[in-house]
């Protein structure tokens, strides 16, 4: 079946600017995770969704950063006023919620965002 | 707060040596526990998870992890590593308390089978 794909592959920006990332999880996978991975670092957590309702929203770096998922399935990444320490790559992963055995994430491919 | 620590940011290995790539986790409370790679330019892709029951876990391409409670490790291993091997290793630790399931990654060890 489908995995968990992500547009676009690659965002090349200019510092000041908006983006939006989108996230599309496997389908009746109700958890969805937002994580960074800068170069040389292991992904860092960002926002978790369970449903449509942020449960976590804990990583995010600062208020440029805003995560929704308004029908439970796609969710969007919105950053405001880009900076060049946003370069990085954002990954997306969902898991099957409900037991122990479920909480596995599987990942996106991720999006590779440059703020020149 | 929970952290990952892999030591070791760079293994080189000659092809069919075996391998352990080490990590360790900060907190003693309940957590699941996985090994991810990581091709080049590509997703992460789980190798194998720690969830509960027998504390040695087989998973895919031959690796095996021991996940060991009191000195809250979770090292990868392969007998025989292959050059196809050759990529970015993440463990990660999950919070079996945190009622989030986030995952907390490790720095990753880059692995480099050499021929």
């Amino acid at each position: 079946g489908a995995g968990v794909s992500q547009t676009p592959s690659n965002k090349v920006t200019e510092k000041g600017k908006y983006v939006e990332l989108r996230c599309d999880p496997i389908s009746g996978h109700t958890a969805l995770y937002w994580y960074r991975q800068s170069l040389g670092q292991g992904p860092e957590f960002l926002i978790y969704f369970q449903g449509t309702g942020a449960a976590d929203d804990s990583g995010l770096p600062n208020d440029r950063f805003f995560a929704v998922r308004p029908e439970g399935s796609v969710s969007t990444l919105k950053i405001q006023r880009t900076e060049r320490g946003d370069s990085a790559v954002y990954l997306c992963a969902s898991s099957v919620r409900g037991t122990s055995e479920s909480n596995e994430q599987f990942f996106g491919p991720g999006t590779r965002l440059t703020v020149l | 707060a929970q952290s990952v620590t892999q030591l070791d940011s760079q293994v080189p290995v000659f092809e069919e040596a075996p391998v352990e790539l080490r990590c360790n986790y900060s907190s003693s409370v309940s957590v699941y526990l996985f090994w991810y790679v990581q091709y080049p330019n590509q997703g992460l892709q789980l190798l194998l998870k720690y969830l509960s029951g027998s504390t040695l876990v087989k998973g895919i391409n031959g690796f095996e992890a021991e996940f060991n409670k009191s000195q809250t490790s979770f090292h990868l291993r392969k007998p025989s590593v292959h050059i196809s091997d050759t990529a970015e290793y993440f463990c990660a630790v999950s919070d079996r308390t945190s009622g989030t399931y986030k995952y907390i990654f490790g720095t990753g060890t880059r692995l480099k089978v050499l021929a």
